[in-house]
């Protein structure tokens, strides 16, 4: 069946540091994968999408490639700070409107 | 973005009883969404509730332990019904975004179920 693969389970970077997130998806006819942050008690949170007429897409800090051959797509975050630390998730949607996702990061980023 | 709201924010329930949780969003949508989140997992959906017809379940969800309501655009409920220690999770809904592209979808801010 569909699966979206993430990894890593957790990053712990410095202050100012860049992080990276990779997922793979197995549905080859997907076409909008979505990034969600989590924080502690909270929903999740649409941080960034991208969908695959295109192979980047940033805003600000992040950043989001996307590469259909492999079937994979990554999160950048640049310049990490404090407030990044969070739970993030990425989706991959199948059937045309469910979203399935991966396993998340629990990422930590020390002052 | 939608602005999403859900009822009660949480709960602790005796095993055998029900519980409702309400969603509630400022605009009209087409799509409503339940996701389950058991503590320190990803999220799992449970069904999409359609207004005005029956709510289409995933794999593993029924609607006698998991009835749904969707009476107009704006609003939703999930029931989890005789509960056991094992629906301790956090239930979320989603609205797929009515003001911008179509797939965004949005999230409330859960509802945290404890089943003693």
């Amino acid at each position: 069946g569909e699966n979206v693969e993430q990894h890593p389970s957790t990053l712990s970077v410095q202050e100012g540091d860049s992080a990276v997130i990779k997922c793979t998806y197995s549905d080859s006819a997907s076409n909008y994968f979505p990034w969600y942050k989590q924080e502690l008690g909270k929903g999740p949170q649409l941080i960034i999408d991208i969908r695959s007429n295109v192979g980047e897409k940033k805003d600000q800090r992040i950043a989001v490639t996307l590469n259909k051959t492999a079937k994979h797509f990554s999160l950048h975050i640049t310049e990490t700070q404090p407030e990044d630390s969070a739970v993030y998730f990425c989706a991959a949607i199948y059937n045309t409107d469910k979203l399935i996702f991966g396993t998340g990061t629990r990422l930590q980023v020390f002052p | 973005s939608a602005v999403i709201s859900q009822k009660p924010s949480r709960d602790i329930c005796q095993r055998g009883t029900s519980l409702t949780i309400q969603c509630q969003v400022d605009s009209q949508v087409t799509m409503m969404f339940w996701y389950r989140q058991q503590p320190g997992q990803s999220l799992t959906l449970i069904a999409t509730a359609n207004q005005g017809s029956e709510a289409t379940y995933e794999s593993g969800f029924v609607i006698d332990k998991f009835p749904i309501s969707r009476p107009n655009l704006t609003f939703s409920t999930l029931t989890v019904s005789n509960m056991s220690p094992e629906d301790s999770s956090i239930y979320l809904c989603s609205v797929e975004g009515s003001a911008g592209e179509v797939d965004e979808q949005f999230f409330g801010p859960g509802t945290r179920l404890t089943v003693l």
